[in-house]
């Protein structure tokens, strides 16, 4: 079955840097990678998505790669700041009956003032 | 997300009780999910139901039901055959499961053992 790889698990930028969290997935199939930003006892929040049919997507500080050729999609956050800091999750789909989501393991970021 | 709502928030099992955790949604979504997350790990597919009367299990259902008896709701019942239920449950549903919908998640409910 599908399996995601998430790196790193920990990430510490100074503010105003610039910060990427990288996925690779197992099935060639998948076509939809979402990305969650979960904060403390929270609920994950869709950031971002992106399906297989386009290569970037942006949205202000906030884009998605995604490289099908090497099965790997990337999140970039520039401009970091404080309030960015958070657990954050890739996840894929196939898009096939069940669009069950598998997810990363996670990536905790922290933006030091 | 404020359509999607569990309850209890947290939520403690005695040795050999089952405990109902709820979920309900009133944004008209056709699927439904539930997800269990254990610390510094990733969320893993317990249940999920794509319509009215219908629900497959995910990854890891044993000890673990469910029903969807109605469109807004979605209950999970940790029975006393899960021998490790400490877990932070999320809930989640998209608008169908006919084109890959972004999921929106609940609060969750943290569940623990007296």
């Amino acid at each position: 079955g599908e399996n995601v790889e998430q790196h790193p698990s920990t990430l510490s930028v100074q503010e105003g840097d610039s910060a990427v969290i990288k996925c690779t997935y197992s099935d060639s199939a998948s076509n939809y990678f979402p990305w969650y930003k979960q904060e403390l006892g929270k609920r994950p929040q869709l950031i971002i998505d992106i399906r297989s049919n386009v290569g970037e997507k942006k949205d202000q500080r906030i884009a998605v790669t995604l490289n099908k050729t090497a099965k790997h999609f990337s999140l970039h956050i520039t401009e970091t700041q404080p309030e960015d800091s958070a657990v954050y999750f890739c996840a894929a789909s196939k898009g096939d009956s069940s669009y069950k989501l598998i997810f990363g393991s996670g990536t905790r970021l922290l933006v030091r003032p | 997300d404020g359509g999607i709502t569990q309850s209890p928030k947290y939520l403690f099992r005695k040795e050999g009780q089952n405990v109902t955790l709820s979920c309900e949604q009133n944004l008209n979504h056709d699927a439904m999910y539930w997800y269990r997350q254990d610390p510094g790990q990733g969320l893993r597919l317990i249940y999920y139901s794509q319509i009215v009367n219908d629900f497959q299990k995910g990854d890891i259902a044993e000890g673990y039901s469910v029903s969807r008896e109605k469109k807004e709701s979605f209950p999970l019942t940790v029975t006393s055959a899960q021998k490790n239920p400490t877990a932070f449950y999320l809930c989640a549903s998209s608008i169908d499961s006919g084109s890959n919908q972004p999921q929106h998640f609940g609060d969750g409910t943290r569940l623990s053992i007296l």
